[in-house]
């Protein structure tokens, strides 16, 4: 069975800062892998696909890269509305999230 | 507008059932991978069970195999969840979520909750 981590578990930032998740994947993967950002009380919301790719609408302080197991998504200046709880996706498999808090 | 709509969640006894909808609109429901994603309490996001556009091919996840049911009606833009044999740790909000069929999920419901109690 394909294990996924994350580090950090929590992140604590301040607006304007740049912040950088690891995903780690136990085997090597195609680069079916996906960012999702998930709210309080919220259904998550896709922001990457195929391990780069930025969903329609997603704006560009969001990247990401990777390939192999291990990946990576980065928020370039912070925002108030980026405070949230970050998880990878490689199909049957999430990662158990990182937590951007203040 | 694009658009899925979870229902039939609720609070039922272990070993009990509860049959979860999921409504589609906006979109060509027929031709779209759909899956259906929990989250318990406080915990992260598990991914549940996966179904092809036609329904011929289904996936389930460890925990669920054997006890819970993916199946859709084309005809009716519906998506549905037969849960079966219910245990106190099924208990989360469960997400209905259209895949783009390369592991990425880009729309997703409000999501439905289900207590399984003792």
């Amino acid at each position: 069975d394909i294990q996924m981590t994350q580090s950090p578990s929590t992140l604590s930032a301040s607006v304007g800062d740049t912040v950088t998740i690891t995903c780690r994947v136990s085997q090597t993967v195609p680069n079916w892998l996906a960012w999702y950002q998930q709210k309080p009380g919220r259904a998550p919301k896709l922001l990457v696909f195929q391990a780069s790719t930025l969903e329609s609408g997603v704006p560009s302080r969001f990247s990401a890269h990777g390939s192999g197991t291990e990946f990576t998504l980065t928020i370039s200046g912070l925002q108030p509305d980026d405070f949230a709880t970050y998880y990878c996706q490689h199909y049957d498999n999430f990662g158990p999230g990182t937590k951007v808090d203040i | 507008e694009v658009n899925l709509v979870e229902s039939g969640g609720g609070a039922v006894q272990g070993g009990g059932s509860l049959r979860l909808s999921c409504a589609a609109s906006g979109f060509p429901f027929r031709s779209a991978y759909m899956d259906w994603v929990r989250q318990a309490p406080g915990k992260g996001l598990q991914w549940v069970a996966h179904i092809k556009p036609d329904g011929s091919e289904k996936w389930y996840g460890a925990s669920v195999k054997g006890r819970f049911t993916i199946s859709r009606d084309n005809a009716k833009n519906s998506l549905y969840l037969q849960m079966d044999s219910l245990r106190e740790e099924d208990t989360a909000v469960y997400y209905c979520a259209r895949d783009l069929s390369y592991g990425a999920s880009d729309i997703w419901g409000q999501g439905t909750v289900v207590t399984v109690s003792a």
